[in-house]
């Protein structure tokens, strides 16, 4: 069951300019929303969090914006460098459950 | 300080046989969850264990189990291998319970399973 959803594969964007990963999920009991970073032969590494009681969130050069009506999120960044090409999998969760979308992966080109 | 640890890294078995993975969690950390990776698909949530009760439990078969030690470690054992079986498992800690910036999940390195 594939409650939360990737439905971008992969992405590629120059160096500088706005990377836009996007996840949707289909479980209204979903109340907190992560995203994950991965390297490969490394396990996921926390990135940004929302809260369903927020619309935004921001940290540095990255920002999530949640969109509950349309159980849409997405994942900013903003400028985009070479160190963030890696896959990024977005998490929704609720109490001791977490499901996890297949992963975008981001190659940003200098 | 150091992350989570799990062990092996990488093992090999055969159709039938029983396997035990293992995790050490953060120091302080409580709560441990197992996933499972299948190559091109994100993390399927397995178990979660806090204080060594099980708290959440995932669309595995019984085939599947875990539990967690008073030291926090936990151990995840799978019987009856199948071919699909063969993934990257993962084991991730946080303090507590309940979810929130105080309480973020740290993934181990993963130990990769194959199945022949």
């Amino acid at each position: 069951d594939q409650q939360v959803k990737q439905n971008s594969p992969s992405l590629s964007v120059q160096e500088g300019r706005i990377s836009i990963l996007n996840c949707d999920y289909t479980n209204s009991m979903f109340d907190y929303f992560l995203w994950y970073k991965k390297y490969p032969a490394e396990g996921p590494t926390f990135l940004i969090s929302i809260s369903s009681i927020k619309d935004k969130n921001e940290d540095g050069r990255f920002t999530v914006f949640l969109n509950k009506s349309a159980k849409h999120l997405s994942l900013h960044i903003v400028p985009s460098q070479p160190g963030d090409s890696a896959v990024y999998f977005c998490a929704a969760s609720a109490i001791n459950d977490m499901r996890f979308g297949a992963g975008t992966r981001l190659t940003v080109k200098p | 300080d150091a992350g989570v640890t799990q062990s092996p890294t990488h093992l090999i078995k055969t159709r039938g046989q029983q396997v035990t993975l293992r995790c050490s969690p953060i120091s302080g950390h409580k709560s441990v969850s197992w996933y499972q990776q299948v190559l091109g698909q994100g993390p399927q949530f397995i178990f979660q264990y806090y204080e060594k009760e099980e708290r959440g439990r995932g669309n595995f078969p019984d085939r599947f189990s875990a539990r967690q030690f008073p030291n926090y470690s936990s151990e995840l054992n799978v019987n009856a291998l199948l071919l699909g079986d063969s993934a990257l498992y993962l084991c991730a800690s946080r303090i507590g319970e309940g979810q929130g910036s105080y309480n973020e999940q740290f993934f181990g390195p993963g130990t990769r399973l194959t199945v022949l």
